[in-house]
């Protein structure tokens, strides 16, 4: 069965604070490993997709690397607008199309 | 604006009410999921629909039932409502064509489900 895991669970940054937030996965032949935002009380949004080991995808202040067990979604300088909770993703080739979501990193970025 | 449209947005019900939620993908998408998102647990997939077929089935309990119509909506009936079911119902669609992974779910608001 497809799984993920995210660390931390939740994590506070001060403006201006780079850090990295973690998304640990198991999967039978990785399609895709995405990464989405969500807002409170809103819909994930969409940030990255990556497909194969070291990989990189780049927006703004975000980063999103990928190797054969786990991605990294870099957050350099951060401003509070950033914080919002993260989603890590995986599609496995031997589930249909279903998307598995990790439970996700709450972020908060102080001013 | 994801393009996804769900309503309604609140619904405040009580235990063993049956409701449907509606769904509105994206022009064009021809796939549709329904995911569930409680407080103590994050976005559990129910199942998904493709052109009007069931493609994949996640947890879905057997209260729940889902379709896709011609026109591509989608509803998601939720039947003997338990205090348990209160949660944010998400509806997702995607470009997903057979061979081909765009790799991106376009997110609806969500209609959040109370029920006392």
């Amino acid at each position: 069965e497809d799984q993920v895991t995210q660390s931390p669970e939740a994590l506070r940054l001060q403006e201006g604070e780079s850090s990295s937030l973690n998304c640990s996965y198991t999967v039978s032949g990785l399609r895709g490993l995405f990464w989405y935002r969500q807002d409170p009380g809103k819909g994930p949004e969409f940030l990255f997709t990556l497909y194969s080991a070291g990989e990189e995808k780049e927006k703004e202040r975000l980063k999103a690397t990928l190797t054969k067990k786990e991605s990294f979604l870099h957050i350099t300088a951060p401003k509070p607008e950033d914080s919002a909770t993260y989603l890590c993703a995986v599609q496995g080739k031997n589930y249909g199309q279903n998307f598995v979501f990790g439970p996700g990193t709450r972020l908060s970025v102080l001013p | 604006d994801s393009g996804v449209t769900q309503t309604p947005k609140h619904l405040i019900t009580a235990t063993g009410q049956r409701v449907t939620l509606r769904c509105s993908p994206r022009s064009g998408d021809l796939s549709v999921y329904w995911y569930q998102q409680s407080l103590d647990q994050g976005l559990q997939f129910l199942i998904q629909y493709y052109n009007g077929e069931e493609r994949a089935k996640g947890n879905i309990l057997e209260r729940f039932s889902a379709q896709q119509f011609p026109d591509l909506h989608s509803e998601l009936n939720l039947s003997s409502l338990e205090l348990g079911d209160s949660a944010l119902y998400f509806c997702a669609s995607s470009a997903f064509d057979r061979g081909r992974n765009t790799g991106e779910l376009f997110f609806g608001e969500g209609s959040r489900l109370t029920v006392l």
